[in-house]
């Protein structure tokens, strides 16, 4: 069983271009997470979907971040008009179910906006 | 805003030693506590989700107590190797969806 896969794992941007990151659930996952890691920061929530729904977007920036997650395909998240404070790691997680079951990582993307 | 503090933020010990680490979060609201290994480069690793008061839970020669009335958990670790080095990541969740992760601790086991 393929863990969570996020990609690509390394995405070099200029200043007000767009970043598309994708994850990929762990099979049989229907909840999906999004973090980020800012530079000498730790890990803080973005983004929870399910399938064709945004259930919590409490962490996401205000403007030019988006986040799908359609019923088939993987989750994307849409950073438009990147600054150079997005320049991240940007983590996505994965659970079978909400609530306090364990929720499974990907590697990570690691978005570098020049 | 929910605070999740771990402390110390780094710890050196030498292999075959004995260590512990402690995270603290509210008291109020509680639905379970997650810890995570996160090497460099890698994904974070789940180690335990805990969500009982009084809970103790071992994976080898990791275990970790939990203690939701005062807020706070600690992870052990016993008889510390190399292999062991990583960033110990705690996070909180309060039934919400969303995990709100302490700074961490990461410990560097010399051999």
């Amino acid at each position: 069983n393929a863990g969570v896969m996020q990609n690509p794992r390394h995405l070099v941007r200029r200043r007000g271009q767009e970043a598309r990151l994708r994850c990929s659930p762990m099979k049989g996952h229907s909840h999906v997470y999004w973090y980020r890691q800012l530079p000498e920061e730790g890990l803080k929530f973005m983004v929870y979907l399910q399938k064709e729904n945004i259930i919590d977007e409490s962490g996401m920036p205000k403007e030019r971040f988006s986040a799908e997650f359609p019923k088939e395909g993987p989750s994307i998240l849409r950073i438009q008009q990147v600054v150079r404070g997005d320049s991240a790691a940007y983590f996505c997680a994965s659970s079978p179910q909400r609530g306090g079951n364990e929720q499974f990582f990907g590697p990570g993307t690691r978005l570098t906006v020049l | 805003i929910l605070n999740v503090e771990q402390s110390p933020q780094s710890l050196h010990v030498q292999e075959g030693d004995s260590t512990n680490f402690t995270c603290s979060f509210p008291s109020s609201n509680f639905y379970a506590l997650h810890w995570y290994r996160w090497e460099t480069a890698k994904s974070p690793e789940a180690l335990f989700v805990m969500t009982l008061n009084g809970d103790e839970k071992k994976k080898g020669r990791i275990s970790a107590t939990l203690n939701t009335k005062e807020g706070y958990s600690y992870l052990y670790i016993k008889g510390s190797q190399p292999e062991d080095s990583a960033t110990y990541l705690c996070a909180f969740n309060n039934a919400g969806n969303m995990l709100t992760f302490g700074g961490g601790t990461r410990l560097m086991v010399k051999p």
